[in-house]
């Protein structure tokens, strides 16, 4: 059983098209996160939900835009792509509530989306 | 800013040594602390958390934390060819925080 999968696995489009990247996770978490990976390897965190809520928006263009339509799955709609937004898209969750209020729990990643932008 | 170094190597071990990979953090508010390990084209995959300062062995891993000197460190005890990947180190606050991660250290075992 997959445990957060991610489609497309591979994805080429375009600038200035607009896509979407869907992510569903079967754990029962209640937090899932975007993070991107660049060219350089380097991962860092877009965005973070916790029950359908938006609670981190880290500084990422308003043209990426996260949906959660329940708390199993976290989509990214991406807007007028740009050459920049080549990367690859990981998806995460982990069972953490903001109550709780101590991350310790493990974050489990996706398979990871490649986009090329064009 | 919220900042996690990393020494990005190669760092090149023969098999069966122990290989000693180490990651520093600026924010003084981390709370827990993870080593992950990414094989090429491949997702993250959680190797060991630490959240006390200390000793945390798991296997062949052990993970050392050091909150007043804000290091972390990760030992892979008689390395194995199928260690060499990167490495992640991560960092957090809490609640639903996201991980703050390192550029990686890239571990070559050689045979």
């Amino acid at each position: 059983d997959t445990a957060v999968s991610q489609t497309p696995k591979y994805l080429v489009t375009q600038m200035g098209n607009d896509k979407s990247i869907k992510c569903e996770q079967n754990l029962g978490h209640d937090t899932m996160y975007w993070y991107k990976q660049d060219s350089k390897k380097f991962l860092k965190i877009m965005f973070s939900y916790n029950n359908k809520e938006l609670i981190i928006n880290e500084t990422v263009p308003n043209r990426f835009s996260p949906k959660s339509p329940d708390k199993a799955h976290l989509n990214l709609h991406i807007n007028s792509l740009e050459l920049g937004d080549s990367a690859v898209y990981f998806c995460a969750s982990s069972q953490e509530s903001v109550a709780r209020g101590f991350g310790t729990d493990t974050q489990y990643f996706g398979p990871g989306t490649r986009l090329t932008v064009l | 800013q919220k900042e996690v170094e990393q020494n990005s190597g190669p760092l090149s071990v023969p098999e069966g040594a122990i290989a000693s990979l180490n990651c520093t953090y600026s924010d003084r508010g981390s709370q827990s602390f993870f080593w992950y390990r990414q094989y090429s084209g491949k997702s993250p995959e959680l190797i060991m958390f630490i959240y006390s300062n200390g000793d945390k062995e798991d296997g062949r891993f052990t993970a050392q934390l050091n909150k007043a000197s804000q290091y972390v460190s990760l030992l892979i005890r008689d390395s194995q060819p199928s260690d060499s990947a990167t490495y992640l180190c991560a960092v957090r606050q809490g609640g639903a925080d996201g991980l703050t991660f390192g550029k990686g250290t890239h571990l070559i075992i050689q045979p």
